[in-house]
């Protein structure tokens, strides 16, 4: 049930783009991607809903392909402050459950 | 801004002991949800509330783990006995409403370790 993320990590240079990719056995109602640092808890960074509608973040986009069950996560120019382990997480009625994860690290 | 408040931050506690976590959510959030983060590992949902009632407590390991949020607002998560296995951080988070299409607010989580 768990969503599986890749790639596992990435280590980039500041600057440069990333993808992050979701993939869930189960259908999709909606897709929620979290950054957390280490030590820290999760922070919201955007939601996709079936249908569409996206709200969320400013510089990072995202993609949610219903039919394949997949979501992705695009970083453009990415800043020392991206680091961190982002999380997809997806959601079919009440239940929820958090992806693998993916630790990005930027370097200078 | 409104937090999530959890506490405490930090729990050493021995083997076979018992162990509670309290969590107050954001005022007027409908649900809670009580994770379970392994380090290294995606949290874990263990049990989500809407209001005082459990909707999904699949993955919680009934025989020594209880919650319960008994007025529809602050929670707790007890753990009795605790093993060395249950070492690991536990987030609460809460959302304003009660389907999955808005966002979770995150605690700052409470640490425990077991020995």
């Amino acid at each position: 049930q768990q969503p599986v993320q890749s790639p596992q990590a990435v280590i980039l240079r500041e600057g440069e783009d990333a993808v992050i990719n979701c993939s869930s056995s189960k259908a999709l109602y909606s897709v929620h991607w979290y950054r957390q640092k280490h030590g820290e808890a999760p922070v919201f960074l955007m939601i996709l809903l079936k249908g569409g509608e996206q709200k969320g973040h400013e510089k990072i986009s995202a993609s949610f392909n219903e039919k394949k069950q997949q979501s992705s996560l695009y970083l453009t120019a990415s800043q020392l402050s991206y680091s961190g382990t982002y999380f997809c997480g997806t959601g079919a009625g009440n239940q929820f459950y958090f992806g693998t994860g993916t630790s990005l690290t930027v370097i200078p | 801004e409104a937090e999530v408040a959890q506490s405490p931050r930090y729990k050493i506690t021995e083997k076979s002991q018992a162990v509670a976590f309290w969590c107050d959510p954001i005022s007027g959030h409908a649900t809670l949800y009580w994770y379970r983060q392994i380090l290294g590992q995606g949290p874990e949902l263990l049990v989500q509330f809407q209001d005082e009632s459990v909707v999904d407590d699949s993955q919680l390991p009934k025989d020594r783990f209880s919650a319960e949020r008994l007025k529809g607002v602050d929670s707790t998560l007890k753990i009795q006995p605790a093993e060395l296995g249950d070492s690991a951080m536990y987030l609460c988070a809460s959302s304003p409403r009660r389907d999955m299409n808005t966002e979770a607010f995150f605690g700052q989580g409470t640490r425990l370790t077991v020995v």
